[in-house]
């Protein structure tokens, strides 16, 4: 079974504008990561968030969590056509297993 | 550093055949995963190594689908007999373990049962 829930399915902006992620799950987690994934190919870890952070930046990506809503949201800023892909959360609630989302398919048009 | 590698790209077959994909991992790498990936789904484990042991197969379909860890390095997936639910794109991904579990992703193998 899927834990993570990506919000909103599908995204189209265009570049240069802001890009939000939703990811919603339900059990406790040690940490929750955001992939990204082109079309065809394998997926990418981006970012890494701890339980006990609430915040993380990197880059152009901004990442928050709220364990007492078991929420988490990816911003990507100022997006570039190349950002086009499927971006996934990935909850790690027990040793060295992610469960991941069915994922956010974002399009940068340019 | 190389990445981790998977064969074949693609595969095409029948129902009831068998198939056979292959993955070797980052070097050092103790933790290796097999995924199955349904088009606009996420990853869903299939099976989860420690060097050359099992660490968690609880959602493979051990009727048909087996796993293993050659020495601790290579590792290959079998589906025998495949069935047209099992068209998907098979991941194979590596990790050192530990606290953050940071997981590297080959580019994947996709697979169409006719």
């Amino acid at each position: 079974s899927q834990q993570g829930e990506e919000d909103p399915q599908a995204l189209s902006i265009q570049e240069g504008e802001n890009a939000t992620m939703n990811c919603s799950y339900k059990t406790s987690i040690n940490n929750l990561q955001w992939y990204r994934q082109n079309s065809g190919r394998g997926l990418v870890h981006l970012i890494l968030i701890r339980s006990n952070e609430r915040e993380k930046h990197s880059g152009r990506l901004r990442v928050t969590l709220d364990t007492s809503k078991k929420s988490s949201s990816l911003l990507i800023t100022a997006s570039r056509a190349a950002d086009t892909a499927s971006y996934f959360c990935a909850t790690d609630a027990r040793g060295n297993k992610l469960v991941f989302g069915a994922g956010t398919i974002l399009r940068v048009k340019s | 550093e190389a990445g981790v590698a998977q064969s074949p790209r693609y595969k095409i077959i029948e129902k009831r055949q068998s198939v056979a994909f292959w993955c070797n991992p980052i070097s050092g790498h103790a933790t290796l995963y097999w995924y199955q990936q349904i088009l606009g789904q996420g990853p869903k484990l299939l099976i989860q190594f420690q060097n050359n042991g099992v660490v968690d197969d609880s959602q493979l379909p051990k009727d048909r689908f087996s796993a293993e860890r050659l020495k601790g390095v290579d590792s290959t997936l079998k589906i025998q007999p495949a069935k047209l639910e099992d068209s998907a794109v098979y991941l194979c991904a590596s990790s050192l373990g530990g606290a953050k579990n940071i997981q590297y992703f080959g580019a994947g193998t996709r697979l169409s049962v006719l």
